[in-house]
């Protein structure tokens, strides 16, 4: 059963404590991306990865970092210096990056609550 | 930057009406994507549109592009509360994709 996971669904991190959310996907995508999603708001960019051991920044890179040493797995670290981390972190796949292409895949998500 | 401007921000029909959501860019788009997010889950890739005037149907859903390749809508016929959600439309911008902030549609029965 082909798809992406992220785990866990629900998370809570004490203030100033970095946190790393797990991004996993078996569909043999070369793509993947992390986005935040505040109420109100549409989805925002914070990193992309095209291809192993090789991301980018995306819109709101500040406070996060990523690494991508497997193609299937993609994790997110949310640091203590981003400043307001509270928010629902959404992982995704396409099979390539090529311009907005290929529609993107999206795991269940991982909400995250700093208290 | 570019930027992609979805309104209404959110609607709220009575069972059995219509409902469209606009989508705004503010530089020609080579294709635009929409999805679907009910509440509690994660965006679903819904359709994309690629040609200057393209309409495409799903069912009571129907899609367009504009001639400019500036603007999208996506109208649903006789919504039923299995249409609850937020609609989402996606512009490509280089190697990544502008997501607009949504249209949250709620249906009450």
């Amino acid at each position: 059963d082909g798809g992406i996971t992220q785990s866990p669904k629900y998370l809570f991190r004490k203030e100033g404590q970095n946190v790393t959310l797990s991004c996993e996907q078996n569909l043999n995508h070369d793509a993947m991306y992390w986005y935040r999603q505040d109420p109100g708001q549409g989805l925002r960019l914070i990193y992309y990865s095209q291809i192993v051991n090789d991301f980018q920044k995306g819109d709101i890179a500040e406070g996060y970092s990523v690494s991508r040493e497997k193609k299937e797995s993609f994790p997110l670290t949310v640091t203590s210096a981003q400043k307001n981390p509270t928010a629902f972190y959404l992982c995704a796949s396409s099979i390539e990056v090529g311009g907005g292409l290929d529609e993107q895949f999206f795991g269940p998500g991982t909400r995250l609550t700093v208290l | 930057g570019q930027q992609v401007m979805q309104i209404p921000q959110y609607q709220h029909v009575q069972e059995g009406e219509d409902f469209t959501t606009y989508c705004n860019s503010s530089t020609t788009l080579s294709n635009i994507q929409w999805y679907k997010q009910r509440p509690g889950g994660h965006p679903v890739f819904l359709i994309q549109l690629v040609k200057s005037g393209e309409v495409k149907k799903q069912k009571r859903l129907t899609f367009q592009f504009g001639e400019a390749k500036k603007n999208s809508s996506l109208h649903i016929t006789a919504t039923q509360t299995t249409d609850v959600g937020t609609y989402f439309c996606a512009g490509p911008r280089g190697n990544k994709l502008v997501f607009g902030a949504g249209t949250i549609l709620r249906v009450k029965s």
